[in-house]
């Protein structure tokens, strides 16, 4: 019952490093987003999934990569991280358009880039 | 442009003090309003959703309600832990990916 699973918790990176955050899944939800969360702009999406091989860009795209291989992970990639990128990641997942129940969210990924 | 405004941005209640949060929207076509609290630390997690104008729902000391432009939270006699974090968003029909826009947040306090 562990619903949406975020690794790692926190992580420090410096700036120009690369590093992928995961996000899985084990509702078998067909749909996954990628959100980060700053102070005074609230979520805002990244990127997001409507099934298993598909991917689409969101709000705030540039500097992030994602790829949805299994339906039940989504990654999140930072090719070459800037301080711009400090922030918290939310992973996120629904069952498809109707979002009765909303999404269920991870715990969070804390990413400081120095 | 889907816009969630929520107000206030802070409010510290004390004990058993009831007040309402307000979440302002503008969205072509609402498919669905949502509510979510976020405890410091955590993900948001999900109260309600409301899908037209009229509706209400409610858990526990917590009420929803919903108009063509605004919905509120109704919080009836507080206690402490109901302090955190609370997060509106809307769907809108023609948004592909079934994605929400948020807005802000208000922080409520309550304080014992």
């Amino acid at each position: 019952n562990a619903g949406v699973t975020q690794t790692p918790k926190f992580r420090v990176l410096k700036t120009g490093q690369s590093m992928t955050l995961l996000c899985a899944q084990d509702m078998n939800h067909e749909y996954m987003y990628w959100y980060r969360q700053d102070p005074g702009m609230g979520l805002r999406l990244i990127h997001y999934s409507v099934g298993e091989g598909t991917t689409a860009k969101g709000e705030v795209p540039d500097g992030y990569n994602v790829s949805r291989l299994k339906k039940q992970n989504f990654l999140l990639g930072l090719e070459s991280a800037a301080p711009s990128q400090t922030s918290v990641y939310f992973c996120a997942s629904s069952y498809g358009p109707r979002q009765r129940y909303g999404y269920t969210f991870g715990s969070g990924t804390r990413l400081t880039v120095v | 442009e889907d816009q969630v405004t929520q107000s206030p941005e802070a409010l510290r209640l004390q004990e058993g003090e009831s007040s309402s949060l307000n979440c302002s929207y503008t969205v072509s076509g609402l498919r669905g309003l949502f509510w979510y609290r976020q405890d410091p630390g955590k993900g948001p997690e999900f109260l309600f959703t409301l899908y037209s104008a009229g509706e209400e729902k409610e858990k526990e000391r917590l009420k929803a309600t919903l108009t063509k432009k605004e919905s509120f939270l109704h919080i009836t006699a507080p206690k402490p832990e109901d302090s955190a974090t609370y997060l509106c968003a809307v769907q809108a029909y023609e948004t592909s990916g079934s994605r929400l826009t948020f807005g802000e947040g208000t922080q409520l306090t309550v304080n014992p």
